[in-house]
């Protein structure tokens, strides 16, 4: 089973749709979540931290349930600059990231 | 806001030469960290530093690697001998804490011609 993995993709979807993102894990004692975007042949940027009781900033939402051992990230309102990759990373000793699903904004 | 600086940004090696990769993390950060991205493909884990030392290494980190700090800022990848297939985005992060998010610089494009 693989440590991170994520939806494939490619997410294409138009101005103003809610997307939602889906990721699991494999290791029970990962410690820490983050959801990251990365711009083309740019580096990773932290969007935004998983804390166990869920959190929200502005239009992005994140959960986390580690029962089955899964993390979420949802867009509200998505707009033309949402599109990128976003990238969920697990920290289980050493920092694991997925895949990456790649999502279009469609105008 | 204070970030992780690298050079160069674009490197051209030719195979079997020595390449080094410079960082400079955030200053108060304690945790080092070098990735790799191959184009199209995923961020893929090399290494983290901690206390002067390597303190996890991915299979990828072989011999041909290694990682130092110099003094209290820099810290540098080397790469012995390039092989082609070590052409790829080069990223290197740093963190305040082992569980804290990482910060990234803006990665140095490595091609081995």
């Amino acid at each position: 089973r693989k440590e991170v993995e994520q939806d494939p993709g490619p997410f294409n979807v138009p101005e103003g749709a809610t997307v939602a993102f889906n990721c699991t894990y494999s290791n029970s004692a990962s410690q820490s979540f983050f959801w990251y975007r990365q711009d083309c042949r740019k580096e990773p940027k932290l969007l935004m931290s998983v804390y166990s009781s869920g959190n929200e900033d502005g239009r992005f939402t994140a959960q986390l349930n580690r029962a089955s051992q899964y993390i979420s990230l949802l867009i509200r309102d998505s707009k033309l600059s949402d599109s990128a990759t976003y990238l969920c990373v697990v920290n289980d000793d050493k920092i694991i990231f997925g895949k990456g699903t790649r999502l279009h904004i469609l105008p | 806001e204070p970030e992780v600086t690298q050079t160069p940004s674009h490197q051209v090696t030719q195979m079997g030469q020595e390449v080094i990769l410079h960082c400079v993390p955030i200053s108060n950060h304690l945790y080092f960290y070098w990735y790799r991205q191959i184009l199209g493909q995923k961020v893929e884990f090399l290494v983290s530093f901690y206390n002067n030392e390597i303190s996890e290494k991915s299979e990828i980190f072989d011999d041909q690697f290694s990682v130092e700090r110099p003094d209290g800022s820099n810290f540098t990848l080397k790469i012995r001998s390039t092989k082609l297939e070590d052409s790829a985005m080069y990223f290197c992060a740093s963190s305040e804490n082992p569980i804290s998010p990482l910060h990234f610089g803006n990665g140095t494009r490595l091609t081995v011609t």
